[in-house]
């Protein structure tokens, strides 16, 4: 099994530029979410999705969209880019009933 | 909202030496709280977890310690190797609202030979 994979590994962007994050999972989990972490800090929740068609905002949503169409899929959309989106984004899924996260590899994002 | 706060932030050990990190949360509700270690550039990999019903967990040099009247765990490494030398990031959730994890800033542990 592959697990949680994220495309691409690194992006540069320019400001105000629009991208998407692609997550996709082949454990047929029901849970899904999508971190960002800044250099020297913890992960920090932006969206979260519990099945299809369903999804909610983290701590920190301003500034992306998320979908959930299918249930192996995830993808975030940045629609205006900032300089404050530069980080390293994580998407991670889980089932329902066991609570543990397993995380793809990240997206290094550079924003200038 | 949950809080975890996470201490300390770095820690050197020697070789052989064992490593303690503590965590502490505000929320009362939360139930679930799993140990994640990060090497440079890597994706963060769950090494253990504990939940609300239990005091202590261990699997093999790595032990967790919970006091939920308290509301903090704790992470206890043993005979440190240098390939624990990594970032170690605590975390909470109530299981009850989509496994939501709220993340300390995380502890980097360098062990020395």
């Amino acid at each position: 099994n592959a697990g949680v994979t994220q495309t691409p590994k690194f992006r540069i962007l320019k400001i105000g530029q629009s991208m998407t994050l692609q997550c996709t999972q082949d454990m047929n989990h029901n849970y899904m979410y999508w971190y960002r972490q800044d250099p020297g800090m913890g992960l920090k929740l932006i969206y979260y999705s519990v099945g299809a068609g369903i999804t909610d905002k983290g701590e920190v949503p301003n500034g992306y969209n998320v979908s959930r169409s299918t249930t192996e899929d995830f993808p975030l959309r940045l629609e205006l880019a900032a300089p404050s989106q530069t980080s390293v984004y994580f998407c991670a899924s889980s089932y329902w009933s066991e609570n543990i996260q397993y995380f793809g590899a990240g997206t290094r994002l550079s924003v200038l | 909202g949950e809080n975890v706060e996470q201490h300390p932030s770095t820690l050197s050990v020697q070789e052989g030496d064992s490593a303690v990190i503590k965590c502490t949360y505000s929320d009362s509700a939360s139930n679930y709280f799993p140990w994640y270690k990060q090497e440079l550039g890597k994706r963060p990999q769950l090494i253990i977890d504990i939940r609300s019903n239990v005091g202590e967990k261990k699997d093999q040099r790595i032990a967790v310690t919970l006091n939920k009247t308290a509301k903090h765990f704790s992470l206890h490494i043993t005979e440190t190797q240098p390939e624990d030398s990594a970032v170690y990031f605590c975390a909470a959730s109530d299981t009850g609202t989509a496994s939501k994890l709220t993340f300390g800033t995380g502890t980097r542990l360098q062990v020395t030979l």
